[in-house]
C-alpha cells in the first residue's frame, strides 16, 4: 500500500537548520510530485513547496523562498526538505504529501520540529 | 497568497446537516475547479474527503458532498455522526503548482 514515512521529531536552536526526510513506498515515484505542508500548533495548514518526480524542478511558496530547499535522492526515492535560519515561529508539524493530479491523496505521518533556545 | 476564509467552528446534532464555506478569490477558488477538502482528527495527518469540488475518493461516505459558486466553495456533511467531529480544511489550486489552504473549521457534534 502507498506510504510516506517521515523522519523523527527534531529540536533545534534558533538560527539553526533542520532537514526532514520523506520516503515513499508502494507506488511508482516517477509519476507523482511531492509537496511539503506545515502546521503550527493549533493553526491551519500552510503550503511550503513542491518537488517534481525527477527532483530537478522545485517551486517554493513566497513565504519560504530563500530559506527552504527541497531535494530528492533518486537512488532511494527519498525526498528531503531543509529549512534554514529557524525561529520559534517555525515550530510546527511538517508533512509531506503526494499530489494526485489536483489534490493530496496520501500524507506522511508528520514530523514535529521544535525551535527553542 | 492569503489563506482561504472558513468559519472558525460549526456544530450540529447527530443526524443533522452542517455546511462549511470556503471563500477565496478569482486567482484560486474562482479560477479553478480544483478545490479539495481535508478532515483532520487531533494528532493525525489530514485525509482527503472531497476533490475537484465535488468528487469523493473511494471509501468516503456519500454523506460528504462539495459544491462551488464563484469564489466560494462549500462542504456539506449530511446525517452528522460522532466520528465526523474533527477539523476540516479546504484547499485550492492557485496556479504554477501552488496551493492555498483554508483557515480551518472545527466541526462539533453536539
Amino acid at each position: 500500500q502507498v506510504q510516506l514515512v517521515q523522519s523523527g521529531a527534531e529540536v533545534k536552536k534558533p538560527g539553526a537548520s533542520v532537514k526532514v526526510s520523506c520516503k515513499p513506498s508502494g507506488y511508482s515515484v516517477t509519476n507523482f510530485h511531492i509537496y511539503w505542508v506545515r502546521q503550527a500548533p493549533g493553526q491551519g495548514l500552510q503550503w511550503m513547496g513542491v518537488i517534481n518526480p525527477s527532483g530537478l524542478i522545485t517551486n517554493y511558496a513566497q513565504n519560504f523562498q530563500g530559506r527552504v530547499t527541497m531535494t530528492r535522492d533518486t537512488s532511494t526515492s527519498t525526498v528531503f526538505m531543509e529549512l534554514s535560519s529557524l525561529t520559534s515561529e517555525d515550530t510546527a508539524v511538517y508533512y509531506c504529501a503526494r499530489r494526485a493530479v489536483t489534490h493530496f491523496d496520501f500524507w506522511g505521518q508528520g514530523t514535529l520540529v521544535t525551535v527553542s533556545s | 497568497q492569503s489563506a482561504l476564509t472558513q468559519p472558525r467552528s460549526v456544530s450540529g446534532s447527530p443526524g443533522q446537516s452542517v455546511t462549511i464555506s470556503c471563500t477565496g478569490t478569482s486567482s484560486d477558488v474562482g479560477g479553478y475547479n480544483y478545490v479539495s477538502w481535508y478532515q483532520q482528527h487531533p494528532g493525525k495527518a489530514p485525509k482527503v474527503m472531497i476533490f475537484d469540488v465535488n468528487e469523493r475518493p473511494s471509501g468516503v461516505p456519500d454523506r460528504f458532498s462539495g459544491s462551488k459558486s464563484g469564489n466560494t466553495a462549500s462542504l456539506t456533511i449530511s446525517g452528522l455522526r460522532p466520528e465526523d467531529e474533527a477539523d476540516y480544511f479546504c484547499c485550492s489550486y492557485a496556479g504554477s503548482y501552488a496551493y492555498v489552504f483554508g483557515t480551518g473549521t472545527k466541526v462539533t457534534v453536539l
